[in-house]
């Protein structure tokens, strides 16, 4: 059974950094990729950016580039996105999701990460 | 960036009636379309994909149409559980941007 476990809840302050995981099992880690997206309170879906679990290849929205940053760590079949300096604006639900290629689209989701921005 | 709107942002329906939302994309996308559905408190879940193909397990009166830059989500004899907000999400290149979702209501 495929599942993309998240890291729990997150209460920050602006400025802080911050890491959030995304833990996968039951495919093969290193063959798809994993997107990242947004959701503001009450708003909609924003894509940031995506990771292939093999080699590491990150693409972006112009978005997210340079705000997040996406890795992967392949022998713990975990993805992450992190924060070097949050700000309120942060303050929202994230979700990972595995992108299915050939098909291109997230075929399994994470429960979500709310993550919290105040001072 | 390829950018996606979708009409319209909100719609009241009655249980057992037709509906049908629309999304278009800022550029040729030829089919590569998605559709989700999120109900409040959940994940994202894919109901469409390839503008017309159903994810396995996903209800018939789910269906999708359109190629190019207008597509189309119909959901004939809506079901309570069918009252939720729908996403397209174009697949073409990235970024792989969302629509804006529309919120289907119960009238």
């Amino acid at each position: 059974e495929v599942q993309l476990v998240q890291s729990g809840a997150e209460v920050k302050k602006p400025g802080e950094s911050l890491k959030i995981s995304c833990k996968t099992s039951g495919y093969t880690f290193i063959n798809y990729w994993i997107g990242w997206v947004r959701q503001m309170p009450g708003k909609g879906l924003e894509w940031m950016g995506i990771i292939h679990g093999g080699d590491s290849d990150t693409r972006y929205s112009p978005s997210f580039q340079g705000q997040v940053t996406i890795s992967a760590d392949k022998s713990i079949n975990t993805a992450y996105l992190q924060w070097s300096s949050l700000k309120a604006s942060d303050t929202a639900m994230y979700y990972c999701a595995k992108w299915l290629p050939g098909g291109y689209y997230f075929d399994y989701w994470g429960q979500g990460t709310l993550v919290t921005v105040s001072s | 960036d390829i950018q996606m709107t979708q009409s319209p942002s909100s719609l009241s329906a009655s249980v057992g009636d037709r509906v049908t939302i629309t999304c278009r994309a800022s550029q040729t996308i030829s089919s590569y379309l998605n559709w989700y559905q999120q109900k409040p408190g959940e994940a994202p879940k894919i109901l469409i994909y390839a503008a017309s193909s159903l994810q396995s397990g996903v209800p018939s009166r789910f269906t999708g149409s359109g190629s190019g830059t207008d597509f189309t989500l119909a959901i004939s004899s809506l079901q309570p559980e069918d009252f939720a907000t729908y996403y397209c999400q174009q697949s073409y290149s990235t970024p792989y941007n969302f629509g804006p979702g529309t919120k289907l209501e119960i009238k």
